[in-house]
């Protein structure tokens, strides 16, 4: 089944500790990305690639890495929490082109304490 | 960055009614609209997309009319039933600014029976 699938779904974490949600997908895409959904601001996009060892910032970077190493995988890093990363994340991916159906994750939430 | 508006916020319909959801993007470059659909707990999907070299698309009881001109598409359903309760995105994809997609900030459409 084609599917991008993120991990942890649900975490509770304190500021300052660094934590990674981790992204596969299993539909040999070469571009990935991620989100934060917040109330009233809708999906705004953190990071993406278009393929292993490219990666590019979006609109809302600050406070976030990531990594491509290989081109299934897409981790978003928060290397040091703050309250206001209080959020839900997607990851998404999409074929080469990028004008084409973006396939979601099932969202990891995330609050910082 | 591309800056795309969502109205409504939310919208209430009672079951069989038509519901209209409109999104107005800044860039005349975009060239790709897709719209997201949200059920509660899981990842948008896509549901239907246009592009910009056509001015309406049809799949079932969902429809997009993309107007160039005013910078404006819609999404509209009609004969709606329950199960089309969710959030619903919006998104652009403007050509010439890099590899990235543009949300609206959602709408919450209720059926109600």
């Amino acid at each position: 089944e084609a599917q991008v699938t993120q991990n942890p779904r649900y975490l509770i974490t304190v500021t300052g500790k660094k934590l990674t949600v981790t992204c596969s997908q299993n539909m040999n895409h070469e571009y990935m990305s991620w989100y934060r959904q917040d109330p009233g601001l809708g999906l705004r996009q953190i990071y993406y690639s278009m393929n292993v060892e490219v990666t590019d910032k979006g609109d809302v970077p600050e406070g976030y890495k990531v990594s491509r190493k290989e081109k299934r995988n897409f981790p978003l890093i928060l290397e040091s929490p703050s309250p206001n990363q209080t959020s839900l994340y997607f990851c998404a991916s999409t074929r080469t082109g990028v004008t084409g159906e973006l396939f979601f994750g099932e969202g990891s939430r995330l609050t910082v304490l | 960055g591309e800056n795309v508006e969502q109205h409504p916020s939310t919208l209430s319909v009672q079951e069989g009614d038509s519901a209209v959801i409109k999104c107005t993007y800044s860039d005349s470059a975009s060239n790709y609209f897709p719209w997201y659909k949200q059920e509660l707990g899981k990842g948008p999907q896509l549901i239907i997309d246009i592009r910009s070299n056509v001015g309406e698309k049809k799949d079932q009881r969902i429809a997009v009319t993309l107007n160039k001109t005013a910078k404006h598409f819609s999404l509209h359903i009609t004969e709606t039933q329950p199960e089309d309760s969710a959030v619903y995105f919006c998104a652009v994809f403007p050509r010439n600014t890099g590899n990235q997609f543009y949300f609206g900030t959602g709408t919450s459409l209720t059926v109600i029976p």
